[in-house]
């Protein structure tokens, strides 16, 4: 079991650019999860999904954020335009049922200078 | 709207002192509760868990936890803390599919 994949590591732009973010959760699970760590405000749920579907964006800070899962192995979260207010580390995150516990993926390191 | 509380942001101890981090959560139902451990520049794995039964739980690593639904309260506990376990710690609450994380403890252990 290779575990959650995100990609990139790390990922450093300018202000204005288009920032895209992959995920491949685990194979089987059924949920998916999109969160974003910073100091100032700890971990926040952006989104999540649910069999591909997109149950609860309320997190989502602004349009700017869109996420899609166009299958089950694949999601992605773009932010365009990017802001150095989006500077995070943004985790990916799967689980196999609607209980069970969530499996996280490395995180990619976003800079937005 | 449920919330986590984790009061203790940072806390500092010296190898073989005994751990106690709080954890409280609003809602009155019933929940799902967690703990994960994120070691530097590493991402959550999860310590341990409770969804119903024994209300004192038992993780990895040594770390237990215990639910007390009268208090809302889900402290995790370890008798004698190791330098490696040096972390943040997260409590977290599920409900409706959703998972709340607290805000997280930093966990500094000094040799």
């Amino acid at each position: 079991d290779a575990g959650v994949i995100q990609s990139p590591r790390h990922e450093v732009t300018e202000m204005g650019q288009e920032v895209t973010l992959r995920c491949k959760p685990i194979s089987g699970h059924n949920s998916l999860f999109w969160y974003r760590q910073t100091m100032m405000r700890g971990l926040e749920l952006l989104i999540y999904f649910n069999n591909n579907v997109p149950i609860d964006d309320s997190g989502m800070p602004e349009d700017r954020f869109s996420a899609k899962m166009p299958n089950a192995s694949f999601s992605t979260l773009k932010i365009q335009p990017s802001e150095p207010r989006d500077s995070a580390v943004y985790f990916c995150a799967s689980r196999p049922t609607n209980r069970g516990s969530l499996h996280f993926g490395n995180g990619t390191r976003l800079t937005v200078t | 709207a449920q919330s986590v509380s984790q009061h203790n942001h940072h806390v500092i101890l010296s190898e073989a002192a005994s751990l106690e981090l709080g954890c409280n959560y609003s809602y009155g139902g019933t929940v799902n509760l967690f703990w994960y451990v994120q070691y530097p520049g590493q991402h959550l794995q999860l310590l341990l868990k409770y969804f119903s039964g024994d209300p004192l739980v038992k993780g990895i690593k040594g770390f237990e936890a215990e639910f007390i639904k009268s208090k809302f309260s889900f402290n995790l506990r370890k008798p004698s803390v190791q330098w490696s376990d040096t972390a943040e710690y997260f409590c977290a609450v599920h409900l409706n599919e959703k998972l709340t994380f607290g805000t997280g403890t930093r966990l500094t252990i000094i040799p």
